[in-house]
């Protein structure tokens, strides 16, 4: 079965201690990216990765970082989490990054409920 | 860059009542539009999508898009609502480099549906 497996699905964790959410697919997909949900403002991306090694800011990327060392495997860090940063997490993989490519669907992990105290 | 615009942020119908939900874009080249639905405490579901061909574009549960280039909208319909299609819905738009293969992923703040039984 496709899936976009993000872990944990919640935790509160307080200011300043580094935390880690990874995320997995076992699509074999190229792209991959995080987004957060808040309310009344959408899903905004923060980063995106084009494949191995490659990783581009999207439009919320600061006190963020990523890394893409393995194709299935693109985990979000925070290095220093403030209470901003309290939010839905979600991750996404597709196939390729090109629009418009034929069955190049963007698959949704179930999402990851971040509180920062 | 892109933009993403749905006016509405909340939209109350009956049960069996038509429904539309409107979206429209900002961007200067083709777009590739979606639909996705999101049901409170769970990921994001895609509905339908719109890459090129047919502007009428059919989903799953029974949504419908059309995506009209001079207005810059892909409004989202179905024409009998169930309870069960109360949720929150977001629009987004792909766009990007495609010579460069790399895109963003856009997103509207989304509309919040509620169904009257």
């Amino acid at each position: 079965e496709a899936q976009v497996t993000q872990n944990p699905r919640y935790l509160i964790t307080v200011t300043g201690k580094k935390l880690t959410v990874t995320c997995s697919q076992n699509m074999n997909h190229e792209y991959m990216s995080w987004y957060r949900q808040d309310p009344g403002l959408g899903l905004r991306q923060i980063y995106y990765s084009m494949n191995v090694e490659v990783t581009d800011k999207g439009d919320v990327p600061e006190g963020y970082k990523v890394s893409r060392k393995e194709k299935r495997n693109f985990p979000l860090i925070l290095e220093s989490p403030s209470p901003n940063q309290t939010s839905l997490y979600f991750c996404a993989s597709s196939r390729w990054g090109l629009q418009g490519a034929a069955g190049n669907t963007i698959y949704f992990g179930e999402g990851s409920w971040l509180t920062v105290v | 860059a892109q933009s993403v615009t749905q006016p509405d942020i909340h939209i109350t119908v009956s049960e069996g009542a038509s429904l539309e939900l409107r979206c429209n874009y900002s961007y200067g080249a083709t777009p590739y539009l979606f639909w996705y639905v999101q049901s409170p405490g769970q990921g994001l579901q895609l509905l339908l999508k719109y890459f090129s061909g047919d502007t009428l574009v059919q989903g799953i549960k029974g949504f419908e898009a059309e995506f009209k280039r001079s207005q810059s909208s892909f409004n989202l319909r179905k024409p009998s609502v169930h309870w069960s299609d109360a949720a929150e819905y977001f629009c987004a738009v792909a766009a990007g480099d495609s010579g460069a293969g790399s895109y963003q992923l856009t997103f509207g703040k989304g509309t919040k549906l509620s169904v009257i039984p």
